[in-house]
């Protein structure tokens, strides 16, 4: 079956832009992350849902962050007002329960690129 | 507060060789400990995991034991093939709803 979908997969954009990107999970999986990972850097948490709403959104950086998932699959990672410092690659996984499975998978990321 | 250290990269070995990458972890409680692993153009994916003191986690030859005493989590494997060629991450959840990840072990083995 499918596996967790991100788009784009690329994104370039100037500083002030603001930007939307997009996570598709694996059918049927409640749980819902997303991390943020720079160059040379571990994946770091930003943002978890379980269903439609955020569980846990400590790992936001700032107010520009913002991240939705209104029917509880889809999900949209928004950033307002870019910044060269959110060039990274943003990940996207999604869990059966996110309960202590262990098992996250992931998307291929996308890469975000503020000049 | 809760984080994982896990020995820096690059690592280069050649086939049938042992392979061995350090991690240790701080946490406040009793985490689960994972080794995820990103392929070439591919997204991570869990390796292998333990959930409790003294337990082996085991997968496609590698393996780490969960050490409660020294806050350890070692991957091993005890000959690499070109295929392992990748990037390896230890990681930890105390609560299923966070990781914590390392700064990732890049790993590359030649024939």
């Amino acid at each position: 079956g499918a596996g967790v979908s991100q788009t784009p997969s690329n994104k370039v954009t100037e500083k002030g832009k603001y930007v939307e990107l997009r996570c598709d999970p694996i059918s049927g999986h409640t749980a819902l992350y997303w991390y943020r990972q720079s160059l040379g850097q571990g994946p770091e948490f930003l943002i978890y849902f379980q269903g439609t709403g955020a569980a846990d959104d400590s790992g936001l950086p700032n107010d520009r962050f913002f991240a939705v998932r209104p029917e509880g699959s889809v999900s949209t990672l928004k950033i307002q007002r870019t910044e060269r410092g959110d060039s990274a690659v943003y990940l996207c996984a999604s869990s059966p329960t996110g309960a202590d499975t262990g098992e996250l998978f992931f998307g291929e990321g996308s890469r975000l690129t503020v000049l | 507060g809760d984080s994982v250290t896990q020995m820096e990269g690059p690592v280069t070995l050649s086939e049938e060789a042992f392979l061995t990458i350090n991690c240790t972890y701080t946490a406040t409680g009793y985490p689960s400990l994972f080794w995820y692993v990103q392929y070439p153009g591919e997204g991570l994916q869990l390796l292998l995991k333990a959930t409790k003191a003294d337990d082996k986690g085991s997968n496609k030859g590698f393996e780490a034991t969960y050490r409660k005493e020294t806050t350890s989590f070692h991957l091993e494997k005890g000959s690499v093939q070109v295929s392992d060629s990748a990037v390896y991450f230890c990681a930890l959840s105390l609560s299923g709803n966070q990781f914590y990840f390392g700064t990732g072990t890049s790993l590359t083995v030649i024939p």
